[in-house]
């Protein structure tokens, strides 16, 4: 199975300063179709998840432009401009390559 | 507007079963892949299953293989979960979320699985 390992787990981050996050798989995500099915996922604590990205830098609908993915292969990163309260919760990378799924462990993002 | 509403879940002792379910609106049903996604107590998310859009293909987590069952009525727009054989560690929250392999772009609000004695 593919592992998604990311970094930090936990992100204190200052109000209107930027954030990053790492997702590093065990093997390349790019798919036979020539496609990379990498998406990044925000839960707010007592919410479900709300894809943010996908195909590692395509926003979904809705989602603030402070929000960006980029990254090829195995090396993944999503990063925030300037964080917001709304932004805390954790947040997790999803490989869609492989059979089965993977998430991350997840990132939590609190303020400081 | 899409909506995924899940329902089933409950308390079963070890070794139980449970069958959720997942009705679907707002999007054709049937052209989409489906999936399962659970989070135990404070814990990650971890994939679950998907199904294609016409049934013919399903995929499993290792944990879960032999013992749930995904499946889809597209002429109800409704999604199943079959569990079988429940242990302590399949106590979730189970979110059904459109989308196989790009799974995501809506979830449901989850359903509650206790598997305890």
């Amino acid at each position: 199975d593919v592992v998604m390992t990311q970094s930090p787990l936990s992100l204190p981050v200052t109000l209107g300063q930027p954030a990053s996050i790492s997702c590093r798989s065990s093997q390349s995500l790019v798919h036979s179709d020539g496609n990379t099915y990498l998406s990044w996922f925000q839960q707010r604590p007592g919410q479900s998840p709300r894809r943010l990205i996908y195909k590692v830098s395509n926003r979904d609908s809705g989602v603030p432009d402070r929000f960006s993915g980029s990254g090829s292969g195995t090396d993944f990163t999503l990063k925030i401009s300037r964080v917001e309260a709304e932004d805390v919760g954790v947040y997790y990378c999803l490989q869609g390559t492989h059979w089965p799924l993977t998430f991350g462990q997840g990132t939590k993002v609190e303020i400081k | 507007e899409v909506q995924l509403l899940e329902s089933g879940g409950g308390l079963v002792q070890p070794g139980g079963s449970l069958r959720l379910s997942c009705t679907a609106s707002g999007f054709t049903f049937s052209s989409y892949g489906m999936s399962w996604v659970r989070q135990a107590p404070g814990k990650g998310l971890e994939w679950v299953s998907a199904i294609s859009g016409s049934g013919s293909n399903t995929h499993y987590a290792d944990s879960v293989k032999g013992r749930f069952t995904i499946s889809r009525d597209n002429s109800k727009n409704t999604l199943h979960l079959q569990t079988d054989s429940l242990r302590g560690e399949d106590t979730a929250v189970y979110y059904c979320a459109k989308g196989s392999f790009q799974l995501g772009d809506f979830w449901g609000q989850g359903t509650l699985v206790t598997v305890s004695s």
